[in-house]
């Protein structure tokens, strides 16, 4: 059974630029979240998507956007990057419906805008 | 006031000891509570995870849960070093999307 895996693990930008990020989800889940960690804090909810469509999003800007793909895997896309957007990334996978608290997270992505 | 909240530490006990992590909520609609462990720089790792109220025990993890107070916890029996990690609790409604995140308790188990 293969993990969730994201990449790139490290990120620098800078203010004002635009960012992609990756993630693979566990082999056999069909649903990917996203949260932000900043230092010190627990995740915050990003979005979730289930069948390639945003199935609910937390409290963050349209400037946060994502995709999924057929094979479930997903993309993180932030635009005019902000200081306060650096932060460790992470995708979390799970199924859905009755199984969907059970989210396995990924080892993060790192992101440093300055 | 956050809807989940979870003392930061840093706590620090030695090696054997039992260690005690808790967490309040405000949010009675909450069903579902997971324990995640978090190593230096990478992901959360689940642990446990407790439906509604009652205990649910995993090796030397035990998870209690109690809705009334609206108050988890989650115990380390015979601690070791390698259980040094920060320790998030989160929590869902049923059928939601997201789940909701205390700040994670630092610990640190000295040999």
């Amino acid at each position: 059974e293969t993990g969730v895996t994201q990449s790139p693990t490290h990120l620098i930008k800078t203010r004002g630029q635009q960012v992609t990020l990756r993630c693979s989800s566990q082999s056999g889940h069909n649903t990917v979240s996203w949260y932000q960690q900043a230092l010190g804090q627990g995740p915050q909810f990003i979005f979730q998507y289930y069948r390639e469509e945003e199935n609910g999003r937390g409290n963050f800007p349209p400037r946060f956007s994502g995709l999924q793909f057929p094979n479930y895997s997903s993309e993180l896309n932030v635009n005019a990057l902000e200081l306060d957007d650096s932060a460790l990334y992470l995708c979390a996978s799970s199924l859905a419906g009755p199984l969907a608290h059970e989210q396995y997270f990924g080892p993060g992505t790192r992101l440093t805008v300055t | 006031q956050k809807e989940v909240e979870q003392d930061p530490g840093p706590l620090s006990v030695p090696e054997g000891a039992i260690v005690s992590l808790n967490c309040t909520y405000s949010n009675s609609a909450f069903q579902y509570f997971m324990w995640y462990r978090q190593y230096s720089r990478k992901g959360p790792e689940l642990l446990m995870y407790t439906y509604s109220s009652g205990n649910k025990e995993d090796g030397r993890f035990t998870a209690q849960v109690d809705k009334s107070s609206k108050y988890i916890s989650l115990f380390i029996r015979d601690s070791q070093p390698s259980d040094s990690a920060t320790y998030l609790c989160a929590m869902s409604v049923q059928g939601a999307q997201k789940l909701v995140f205390g700040q994670g308790t630092r610990l640190t188990i000295n040999p």
